[in-house]
Protein backbone atom coordinates (compact mmCIF):
# COMPACT_ATOMS: atom_id res chain seq x y z
CA UNK A 1 0.00 0.00 0.00
CA UNK A 2 1.30 3.50 -0.91
CA UNK A 3 1.65 5.25 2.75
CA UNK A 4 0.98 9.30 2.74
CA UNK A 5 2.54 11.25 5.03
CA UNK A 6 1.69 14.48 5.42
CA UNK A 7 2.70 17.77 7.61
CA UNK A 8 2.47 19.34 9.27
CA UNK A 9 -0.24 17.52 11.78
CA UNK A 10 -1.28 20.65 12.81
CA UNK A 11 -0.86 24.37 12.48
CA UNK A 12 -1.77 27.93 14.12
CA UNK A 13 -1.13 30.80 11.58
CA UNK A 14 -2.87 34.64 11.00
CA UNK A 15 -5.43 35.60 9.03
CA UNK A 16 -3.42 37.03 5.83
CA UNK A 17 -1.01 34.54 6.39
CA UNK A 18 0.57 32.14 3.73
CA UNK A 19 0.23 28.51 5.12
CA UNK A 20 1.77 25.85 3.15
CA UNK A 21 1.23 21.74 3.82
CA UNK A 22 3.43 19.08 2.66
CA UNK A 23 2.18 15.27 1.57
CA UNK A 24 4.98 12.96 0.70
CA UNK A 25 3.72 9.35 -1.02
CA UNK A 26 5.99 6.35 -0.06
CA UNK A 27 6.37 5.30 -3.52
CA UNK A 28 5.86 7.51 -6.96
CA UNK A 29 2.60 8.58 -7.86
CA UNK A 30 2.79 10.63 -10.71
CA UNK A 31 -0.08 13.66 -10.08
CA UNK A 32 -2.58 11.48 -9.33
CA UNK A 33 -3.39 13.13 -5.87
CA UNK A 34 -6.34 14.93 -4.23
CA UNK A 35 -6.40 17.77 -1.33
CA UNK A 36 -9.22 18.16 0.83
CA UNK A 37 -10.87 20.20 2.99
CA UNK A 38 -12.81 18.92 6.18
CA UNK A 39 -15.18 20.48 8.13
CA UNK A 40 -16.98 19.25 10.99
CA UNK A 41 -20.47 17.72 10.16
CA UNK A 42 -19.77 18.47 6.77
CA UNK A 43 -18.53 16.10 3.53
CA UNK A 44 -15.27 16.35 2.67
CA UNK A 45 -14.71 18.99 -0.13
CA UNK A 46 -12.07 18.91 -2.95
CA UNK A 47 -9.93 21.59 -3.35
CA UNK A 48 -7.32 20.71 -5.90
CA UNK A 49 -6.98 17.54 -7.81
CA UNK A 50 -4.42 16.15 -10.40
CA UNK A 51 -1.85 17.55 -7.72
CA UNK A 52 -2.13 21.31 -9.14
CA UNK A 53 -5.55 21.98 -10.77
CA UNK A 54 -8.21 24.05 -8.85
CA UNK A 55 -11.47 22.44 -8.81
CA UNK A 56 -13.95 24.61 -10.16
CA UNK A 57 -15.77 27.39 -7.19
CA UNK A 58 -12.88 26.86 -5.09
CA UNK A 59 -11.09 30.64 -4.00
CA UNK A 60 -8.08 30.73 -6.08
CA UNK A 61 -5.55 32.03 -2.76
CA UNK A 62 -5.80 27.49 -2.35
CA UNK A 63 -2.70 26.30 -4.61
CA UNK A 64 -1.50 22.80 -5.24
CA UNK A 65 2.12 21.68 -6.67
CA UNK A 66 4.12 18.37 -7.20
CA UNK A 67 4.51 15.25 -8.79
CA UNK A 68 6.17 11.79 -7.98
CA UNK A 69 6.31 11.68 -4.39
CA UNK A 70 6.41 15.58 -2.83
CA UNK A 71 3.35 17.53 -3.26
CA UNK A 72 2.35 21.01 -1.36
CA UNK A 73 -1.03 22.59 -0.73
CA UNK A 74 -0.58 26.19 -0.43
CA UNK A 75 -3.11 28.89 0.73
CA UNK A 76 -2.38 32.48 0.33
CA UNK A 77 -3.84 35.19 2.48
CA UNK A 78 -5.47 32.83 5.24
CA UNK A 79 -9.25 33.40 6.10
CA UNK A 80 -11.26 32.84 8.87
CA UNK A 81 -13.35 30.24 7.04
CA UNK A 82 -10.36 28.13 6.01
CA UNK A 83 -10.35 26.94 9.87
CA UNK A 84 -10.56 22.92 8.82
CA UNK A 85 -8.63 19.62 8.48
CA UNK A 86 -6.78 18.81 5.34
CA UNK A 87 -6.05 16.00 4.25
CA UNK A 88 -4.39 14.78 0.68
CA UNK A 89 -5.35 11.40 -1.25
CA UNK A 90 -3.70 9.54 -3.92
CA UNK A 91 -5.74 7.50 -6.43
CA UNK A 92 -2.68 6.24 -8.54
CA UNK A 93 -3.26 2.66 -6.61
CA UNK A 94 -5.48 0.60 -4.87
CA UNK A 95 -6.00 0.87 -1.91
CA UNK A 96 -6.52 4.61 -1.94
CA UNK A 97 -4.98 6.39 0.65
CA UNK A 98 -5.17 9.48 2.67
CA UNK A 99 -2.56 11.81 4.38
CA UNK A 100 -3.27 11.41 8.28
CA UNK A 101 -4.88 15.33 8.02
CA UNK A 102 -3.43 18.57 8.72
CA UNK A 103 -5.68 20.30 11.64
CA UNK A 104 -5.53 24.05 10.25
CA UNK A 105 -6.41 27.10 13.00
CA UNK A 106 -6.45 30.13 13.40
CA UNK A 107 -4.22 32.51 15.95
CA UNK B 1 -26.86 19.34 -10.07
CA UNK B 2 -25.40 16.08 -8.61
CA UNK B 3 -26.48 15.27 -5.52
CA UNK B 4 -25.11 11.96 -3.33
CA UNK B 5 -27.73 11.16 -0.47
CA UNK B 6 -26.71 8.22 1.98
CA UNK B 7 -29.14 6.75 4.32
CA UNK B 8 -29.33 2.84 6.38
CA UNK B 9 -27.15 3.74 9.38
CA UNK B 10 -27.58 3.11 12.70
CA UNK B 11 -26.81 1.28 15.78
CA UNK B 12 -25.85 -2.75 15.21
CA UNK B 13 -24.04 -5.39 17.74
CA UNK B 14 -20.80 -6.77 16.78
CA UNK B 15 -21.18 -9.36 15.03
CA UNK B 16 -24.22 -8.32 12.95
CA UNK B 17 -25.24 -6.64 9.55
CA UNK B 18 -26.24 -3.36 7.84
CA UNK B 19 -26.97 -2.37 4.50
CA UNK B 20 -26.16 1.45 3.43
CA UNK B 21 -27.36 2.72 0.86
CA UNK B 22 -26.81 5.82 -1.62
CA UNK B 23 -29.24 7.76 -3.77
CA UNK B 24 -27.49 9.55 -6.88
CA UNK B 25 -29.11 11.73 -8.69
CA UNK B 26 -27.76 14.20 -11.83
CA UNK B 27 -25.43 11.37 -13.17
CA UNK B 28 -25.66 7.73 -14.08
CA UNK B 29 -23.86 5.71 -11.15
CA UNK B 30 -23.54 3.07 -14.03
CA UNK B 31 -21.63 4.94 -15.84
CA UNK B 32 -19.29 6.24 -13.27
CA UNK B 33 -17.22 4.89 -10.75
CA UNK B 34 -18.64 4.90 -7.36
CA UNK B 35 -16.65 4.76 -4.04
CA UNK B 36 -17.25 4.45 0.02
CA UNK B 37 -15.23 5.88 1.99
CA UNK B 38 -15.40 6.14 6.13
CA UNK B 39 -14.14 8.31 8.80
CA UNK B 40 -13.97 6.99 12.67
CA UNK B 41 -15.22 9.62 15.16
CA UNK B 42 -12.03 12.19 15.38
CA UNK B 43 -10.22 10.08 13.02
CA UNK B 44 -9.03 10.28 9.68
CA UNK B 45 -10.50 9.41 6.32
CA UNK B 46 -10.39 5.76 5.05
CA UNK B 47 -11.41 4.18 1.50
CA UNK B 48 -13.67 0.98 2.12
CA UNK B 49 -14.36 -0.22 -1.44
CA UNK B 50 -15.22 0.79 -5.04
CA UNK B 51 -17.06 -0.44 -7.83
CA UNK B 52 -16.12 0.07 -11.46
CA UNK B 53 -18.48 0.88 -14.18
CA UNK B 54 -17.81 -2.23 -16.08
CA UNK B 55 -18.60 -3.81 -12.82
CA UNK B 56 -15.71 -4.49 -10.90
CA UNK B 57 -14.84 -4.30 -7.42
CA UNK B 58 -11.66 -3.63 -4.75
CA UNK B 59 -12.14 -3.58 -1.20
CA UNK B 60 -9.50 -2.33 1.38
CA UNK B 61 -7.76 -5.46 3.47
CA UNK B 62 -9.40 -4.47 6.51
CA UNK B 63 -13.17 -5.11 4.64
CA UNK B 64 -12.52 -7.99 2.41
CA UNK B 65 -14.91 -11.00 2.52
CA UNK B 66 -16.89 -9.39 5.23
CA UNK B 67 -18.41 -5.80 3.00
CA UNK B 68 -20.07 -6.07 -0.43
CA UNK B 69 -20.22 -2.92 -2.92
CA UNK B 70 -23.37 -3.31 -5.24
CA UNK B 71 -25.19 -1.31 -7.46
CA UNK B 72 -29.19 -1.05 -8.72
CA UNK B 73 -28.72 0.73 -12.35
CA UNK B 74 -32.57 1.12 -12.01
CA UNK B 75 -32.20 2.75 -9.08
CA UNK B 76 -29.43 4.63 -9.69
CA UNK B 77 -28.54 3.53 -6.36
CA UNK B 78 -24.88 2.17 -4.53
CA UNK B 79 -25.27 -0.24 -1.84
CA UNK B 80 -22.51 -1.45 0.98
CA UNK B 81 -23.55 -4.61 2.57
CA UNK B 82 -21.32 -4.97 5.80
CA UNK B 83 -21.69 -8.33 7.58
CA UNK B 84 -19.79 -9.02 10.61
CA UNK B 85 -19.39 -5.83 11.71
CA UNK B 86 -17.21 -4.71 14.35
CA UNK B 87 -16.53 -2.16 16.81
CA UNK B 88 -13.78 -0.60 14.94
CA UNK B 89 -16.24 -0.41 11.94
CA UNK B 90 -18.12 2.45 13.73
CA UNK B 91 -17.25 5.33 11.29
CA UNK B 92 -19.35 7.95 8.90
CA UNK B 93 -19.66 5.55 5.53
CA UNK B 94 -19.44 8.24 2.71
CA UNK B 95 -20.61 7.22 -0.76
CA UNK B 96 -18.51 9.66 -3.14
CA UNK B 97 -18.27 9.74 -7.50
CA UNK B 98 -14.91 9.36 -9.63
CA UNK B 99 -14.35 12.03 -11.57
CA UNK B 100 -11.98 11.32 -14.15
CA UNK B 101 -10.49 8.14 -12.14
CA UNK B 102 -11.62 5.88 -10.16
CA UNK B 103 -10.14 7.18 -6.56
CA UNK B 104 -10.36 10.97 -7.80
CA UNK B 105 -13.62 12.01 -5.84
CA UNK B 106 -15.50 14.90 -6.71
CA UNK B 107 -18.86 14.41 -5.51
CA UNK B 108 -19.25 13.03 -1.51
CA UNK B 109 -22.37 12.60 0.36
CA UNK B 110 -23.36 13.96 3.54
CA UNK B 111 -22.72 10.60 5.28
CA UNK B 112 -24.67 8.45 7.28
CA UNK B 113 -23.47 6.86 11.33
CA UNK B 114 -23.01 3.48 11.32
CA UNK B 115 -22.37 2.42 15.51
CA UNK B 116 -21.27 -0.89 16.20
CA UNK B 117 -21.73 -1.58 20.08
CA UNK B 118 -23.32 -4.04 22.31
Amino acid sequence: DIQMTQSPSSLSASVGDRVTITCQASQDIRNYLNWYQDKPGKAPKVLIYDASDLETGVPSRFSGNGSGTDFTLTINSLQPEDVATYYCQQYDNVPYTFGQGTKLEIK
Amino acid sequence: EVQLVESGGGLVQPGGSLRLSCAASGFSVSSNYMSWVRQAPGKGLEWVSVIYSGGGTYYADSVKGRFTISRDNSKNTLYLQMNSLRAEDTAVYYCARGKKYAGQFDYWGQGTLVTVSS
